[in-house]
């Protein structure tokens, strides 16, 4: 089954505790990207990857870091969470050749930092 | 700076009532337009999309769209909903020939019995 799978599905950290959330997807895609969603707010980009070892920053990238080793997997890391990181967190992935590029989310990761 | 516009942040309708929602986009060059729902406690899923060709666009569960180039609007409509279109709906942009979606604020969709 075609999929992006995240881990952990909720998480309750303290400030300053290095956290990774991982990231993959078995559709060989080229693009993918860490959401962070907040009420109000919609979804709003972190970093994106283009393919491995191609990453960017999105729209609000301070205080996250990403990694593109593999093509499957897409990691987001916060290397010292504080609790304004509070939030409901998505991977995307999408194809970059072809028509569709509709992009395949994950089930979601809530974080809450203290 | 690219944006996108829902105009409503909160809908309650009655069962078998007409829902539409709007969403303007803020961007001058070639978009590819969708609208994603996400159901409480689900991750978002595709309603529809718009490419290009035809602008009226028909997506799962009886939903539709409607591009107007002129007035940069893609609003979603569906003439009867039911209880179970509870959800948030967002509108996204693609604005790039990567993927990077710009998404709306979301609309908060509660339809009673």
């Amino acid at each position: 089954e075609a999929q992006v799978t995240q881990n952990p599905r909720y998480l309750i950290t303290v400030t300053g505790k290095k956290l990774t959330v991982t990231c993959s997807q078995n559709m060989n895609h080229e693009y993918m990207s860490w959401y962070r969603q907040d009420p109000g707010l919609g979804l709003r980009q972190i970093y994106y990857s283009m393919n491995v070892e191609v990453t960017d920053k999105g729209d609000v990238p301070e205080g996250y870091k990403v990694s593109r080793k593999e093509k499957r997997n897409f990691p987001l890391i916060l290397e010292s969470p504080s609790p304004n990181q509070t939030s409901l967190y998505f991977c995307a992935s999408n194809p970059v050749a072809g028509s569709t590029y509709e992009q395949y989310f994950g089930p979601g990761t809530r974080l809450t930092v203290t | 700076a690219q944006s996108v516009s829902q105009h409503n942040h909160h809908v309650i309708l009655s069962e078998a009532a007409s829902l539409e929602l709007g969403c303007n986009y803020s961007y001058g060059g070639t978009v590819n337009l969708f609208w994603y729902v996400q159901y409480p406690g689900q991750h978002l899923q595709l309603l529809l999309k718009y490419f290009s060709g035809d602008p009226l666009v028909k997506g799962i569960k009886g939903f539709e769209a409607e591009f107007i180039k002129s007035k940069f609007s893609f609003n979603l409509r569906k003439p009867s909903v039911q209880w179970s279109d509870t959800a948030e709906y967002f509108c996204a942009v693609k604005t790039d020939s990567w993927g990077k979606l710009q998404f709306g604020a979301g609309t908060q969709v509660v339809v009673t019995p």
